[in-house]
């Protein structure tokens, strides 16, 4: 099975500050890869797929890089309603596994 | 609207079975893959059975192999997932969700999810 490992498990950031998340998969996955934004509460949520592309409706804020096994999330200027649990996870195969989760808390 | 909408949880005693269902709407059901994925209380998400297209391909999860079946009606549009011989740590939130992807491309992804429903293993 493919291991995917999310830095940092949680962070505090201020509105404004520019947050990196990063995701390490265990072998190479090319971009089979995507990012989750999931609320308390509330399902998941597509942000970024195919490493890089923006889902239709996701604030520009957000962006994702990456390829092979190191994979970043991105947001350029935190706002209050990203407060949020992100995941990452891998499509590559088969048992399709997810990071751990990073909790994003507003300072 | 594409939308998914799961029903069928509940509180069920060890060893015991159970069958959610995930109604689909906006979309037809078997023109795509439709993935489970559950969430352990205050866990993260962990992915559990995908139905192909076609219907003809079926994978599990290793912690629910030859325990879980996933099925699909389409006159009904509706996914299925029976569950049985049911532990204490299949206890979470089991969420349905789309698998879309770009033509030829062979990237996928989950996309939409449904709100969830939540399975309670216990005595």
């Amino acid at each position: 099975d493919i291991q995917m490992t999310q830095s940092p498990s949680s962070l505090s950031a201020s509105v404004g500050d520019r947050v990196t998340i990063t995701c390490r998969a265990s072998q190479s996955i090319s971009s089979y890869f995507n990012w989750y934004q999931q609320e308390p509460g509330r399902a998941p949520k597509l942000l970024i797929y195919a490493a890089s592309s923006l889902q239709s409706g996701v604030p520009s804020r957000f962006s994702g890089s990456g390829s092979g096994t190191d994979f970043t999330l991105t947001i350029s200027s935190l706002q209050p309603e990203d407060s949020a649990t992100y995941y990452c996870q891998q499509t590559y195969s088969t048992p399709y596994t997810f990071g751990q989760g990073t909790k994003l808390e507003i300072k | 609207q594409v939308q998914l909408v799961e029903s069928g949880g509940g509180v069920v005693q060890p060893g015991g079975s159970l069958r959610l269902s995930c109604a689909a709407s906006g979309f037809t059901l078997s023109s795509y893959g439709i993935h489970w994925v559950r969430q352990a209380p205050g866990k993260g998400l962990e992915w559990v059975a995908v139905i192909s297209s076609d219907g003809r391909n079926k994978y599990y999860a290793d912690s629910v192999k030859g325990r879980f079946t996933i099925s699909r009606d389409s006159s009904k549009n509706t996914l299925y997932l029976q569950m049985n011989s049911l532990r204490a740590e299949d206890t979470a939130v089991y969420f349905c969700a789309k698998d879309d992807y770009y033509d030829g491309s062979g990237y996928h992804w989950f996309d939409p999810w449904g709100q969830g429903t939540l399975v309670t293993v216990s005595s």
